[in-house]
């Protein structure tokens, strides 16, 4: 089953923060964070494994609460660069291999 | 950098036609992918392949089958297209489950 992915879609200034929440009903053994700017192929931002760990990537960070099965992706004093589809997948196998994604996200960020 | 390409960006097939969508990725890698992207519903695993001649099924392998013959090619076949099968079709490739490097998307209409 797909991870649930909220919100479906966000509208930010430039410089503004958002929360992208990743959920799933089965136990996750990590979440894998992708973006996709229009048009072009999805990009690798991170990967968060189980441990509660918080990671980042320039003013993107994100978490993984393995015990809520969730993982949510904090986009910090957002630039317009970061306008695209952003995707979570999540790893149900442990062998991170396999991933099944979210419907995805649209974030448009605007001057 | 890691280049995966796609025969074709765009495809027009007609109903009953047999089609073949190929994936290559020059950086070895030992996983390969091909997911489908509809608007609305993310993207969705059809098959994955962890070696050569390996395959397994996806979470939407109906009407689609896989050949991988040597390990940088990687090809989708629909045996009979139908019209529910356009769509934007991407191929990745993985090492050992960590990124994904995703290839430009061929973007196929049956008719």
């Amino acid at each position: 089953q797909q991870p649930v992915q909220s919100p479906q879609a966000v509208i930010l200034r430039e410089g503004e923060d958002a929360v992208i929440n990743c959920s799933s009903s089965k136990a996750l053994y990590s979440v894998h964070w992708y973006r996709q700017k229009h048009g072009e192929a999805p990009v690798f931002l991170m990967i968060l494994l189980k441990g509660g760990e918080q990671k980042g990537h320039d003013k993107i960070s994100a978490s993984f609460n393995e015990k809520k099965q969730q993982s949510s992706l904090y986009l910090t004093a957002s630039q317009l660069s970061y306008s695209g589809t952003y995707f979570c997948g999540t790893d149900l196998t442990g062998t991170a291999s396999k991933l099944t994604f979210g419907t995805g996200t649209r974030l448009q960020v605007t001057l | 950098d890691v280049k995966v390409t796609q025969s074709s960006r765009y495809l027009v097939k007609r109903t009953g036609e047999k089609v073949f969508l190929e994936c290559v990725q020059d950086m070895d890698h030992e996983n390969m992918f091909w997911y489908r992207q509809d608007p609305g519903l993310g993207l969705r695993l059809i098959y994955f392949s962890y070696d050569v001649k390996m395959k397994e099924k996806g979470d939407i392998p109906e009407g689609y089958s896989v050949s991988r013959e040597k390990k940088e090619r990687f090809s989708l076949i629909l045996e009979s297209a139908s019209t529910n099968q356009t769509s934007m079709y991407l191929c990745a490739s993985s090492f050992r489950g960590v990124e994904q490097f995703f290839g430009p998307g061929t973007r196929l209409t049956v008719l």
